[in-house]
C-alpha cells in the first residue's frame, strides 16, 4: 500500500521544548510539503522540498526547521522559537513540483504545547 | 492578504439535492485549481482539479466550474450523499506547486 504516514497522531509537549514530527512516503514522490492548519483557517505552507538535500521556506517558516536527507522522509522540527506551536500539522507529497501535480496528504499530527 | 476566499463557512443541504460550494480568488496568475475534502482529524483528500484553460471539469458526481473573468470557481455535488458531509477546501496553484488554500466550507448533508 502506497501512502504518506505521519507519526504520532497526537503529540503533547511542554513549552520551550523542541519537537520533531515525522513524515514518510513510499509513493516515490520527489516533492514534499509541510502545512499547518488552525481552527477556521485554511492550510498554510511552512516548508517544501522539491528534491533531496534541498528545501525552501513557505509562508510561515519562522520557528520551524526541516531536513530532506532521504527522498521518502521530510521531518519537521517545531522549535521553542515558534510562538504559537499548537496546531494540526499536515505533510503532503507530489510526483514533482509541477503546475498540475496533485499534492497528496498524510493523516496529520495534532501538536499541543502545554 | 487572503488570496483565496471561501465566504461561506458552512452549508446545509438535503440528501439527494445539489450542493454548490463557492470559491473566489484575487490573483489572476493562478492557473490551476483543486478541491479537497477533509474529515475531522484527517488529512485532506484530493477530489477534483481544473486548469485555467478549461471552464468545466467533471468526475462522477463532482463538477468544478471556473469563471476566470469573475475569478470564481464552484464545486457542484449531485446528488449529495451523507458521506459528503465534510469540510471542503479550494486551493490555487501559484507555481512550483505552492498551493494557497481557502478557509474551507463545512458541508452537512441532512437525511
Amino acid at each position: 500500500d502506497g501512502g504518506i504516514t505521519q507519526s504520532p497522531k497526537y503529540l503533547f509537549r511542554k513549552e520551550g521544548q523542541n519537537v520533531t514530527l515525522s513524515c514518510e512516503q513510499n509513493l516515490n514522490h520527489d516533492a514534499m510539503y509541510w502545512y499547518r492548519q488552525d481552527p477556521g483557517q485554511g492550510l498554510r505552507l511552512i516548508y517544501y522540498s522539491q528534491i533531496v538535500n534541498d528545501f525552501q521556506k513557505g509562508d510561515i517558516a519562522e520557528g520551524y526547521s526541516v531536513s530532506r536527507e532521504k527522498k521518502e522522509s521530510f521531518p519537521l522540527t517545531v522549535t521553542s522559537a515558534q510562538k504559537n506551536p499548537t496546531a494540526f500539522y499536515l505533510c503532503a507529497s507530489s510526483i514533482v513540483a509541477g503546475l498540475t501535480d496533485t499534492q497528496y496528504f498524510g493523516p496529520g499530527t495534532r501538536l499541543t504545547v502545554l | 492578504d487572503q488570496q483565496v476566499k471561501q465566504n461561506s463557512p458552512s452549508l446545509s443541504v438535503q440528501e439527494g439535492r445539489i450542493s454548490i460550494l463557492n470559491c473566489d480568488y484575487t490573483n489572476s496568475m493562478f492557473d490551476y485549481f483543486l478541491w479537497y475534502k477533509k474529515y475531522p482529524a484527517e488529512g485532506p483528500t484530493f477530489l477534483i482539479s481544473i486548469s485555467s484553460i478549461k471552464d468545466k471539469n467533471e468526475d462522477g458526481r463532482f463538477t468544478v466550474f471556473l469563471n476566470k473573468s469573475a475569478k470564481h470557481l464552484s464545486l457542484h455535488i449531485v446528488p449529495s450523499q451523507p458521506g459528503d458531509s465534510a469540510v471542503y477546501f479550494c486551493a490555487a496553484n501559484r507555481g512550483a506547486q505552492k498551493l494557497v488554500f481557502g478557509q474551507g466550507t463545512r458541508l452537512t448533508i441532512n437525511p
